[in-house]
């Protein structure tokens, strides 16, 4: 079965640290890997997207990782900002119908304080 | 910023009322999509459309139905509404062709069936 999983499920920082969030996914066969931000009561807006033969991609204070042997992804977040606060969700497409399927995890609710 | 509408954003109505969800593109996007969302939970596929005159349903049944007689223009339609019809819905669009297509998401609509 596609699936998505995300964790942590929620987390909160103070404002200026760093934080990194991951995703695990079993979706086959693969395409790319998206990350993507949604603001409470928004549409998600998208960070990054990642091919199979990339393995890193920057997006000014966003950074994704990609292992694809493993199946796994990460988003970092330096010197984070009280605008930072927002859903974060890894979305896996695949290669296997017309459609390019999206598989969605539930995101990563992250908190920023001042 | 993505060029994708939705109206209204926010609705409130009692059930048995029939409601239709307005959603537009400006970009000739040919594929479109609409999704649901429950609070902390994954969006689901709910419909979708390769072009003019096509639709198909996504993978989470729903009592919705679409129409896509204009490129710019993917309403969804609820003949009644009942309170399990409450959730969020984000219409989505996307250029045809490529692996690494890109989705725009709109900002989505609050829908509440009293």
């Amino acid at each position: 079965k596609n699936q998505v999983e995300q964790s942590p499920q929620s987390l909160i920082i103070l404002e200026g640290k760093n934080c990194t969030l991951q995703c695990n996914y079993t979706v086959s066969p693969f395409s790319n890997l998206r990350w993507y931000k949604q603001d409470t009561g928004r549409g998600p807006v998208s960070l990054t997207i990642m091919t199979f033969s990339e393995n890193t991609k920057s997006n000014g204070r966003y950074t994704a990782t990609l292992d694809a042997d493993t199946k796994q992804s990460s988003l970092h977040i330096t010197a984070s900002q009280l605008s930072d606060s927002a859903s974060y969700i890894c979305v896996v497409s695949d290669r296997g119908s017309t459609l390019g399927r999206l598989y969605f995890g539930r995101g990563t609710q992250l908190t920023v304080w001042p | 910023e993505a060029d994708i509408y939705q109206t209204p954003r926010y609705l409130v109505i009692g059930t048995g009322k029939k409601i239709t969800l307005e959603c537009s593109q400006t970009m000739g996007h040919d594929k479109m999509y609409w999704y649901q969302q429950d609070p902390g939970m994954e969006l689901h596929l709910i419909h979708y459309s390769y072009g003019v005159n096509s639709t198909e349903k996504g993978d989470l049944s729903s009592e919705s139905t679409v129409s896509r007689i204009r490129t710019e223009h993917f309403p969804l339609t609820l003949e009644s509404a009942r309170p399990s019809h409450t959730s969020q819905y984000l219409c989505a669009s996307s250029a045809a062709s490529g692996d690494s297509y890109e989705q725009y998401f709109g900002p989505g609509t609050r829908l509440t069936v009293t």
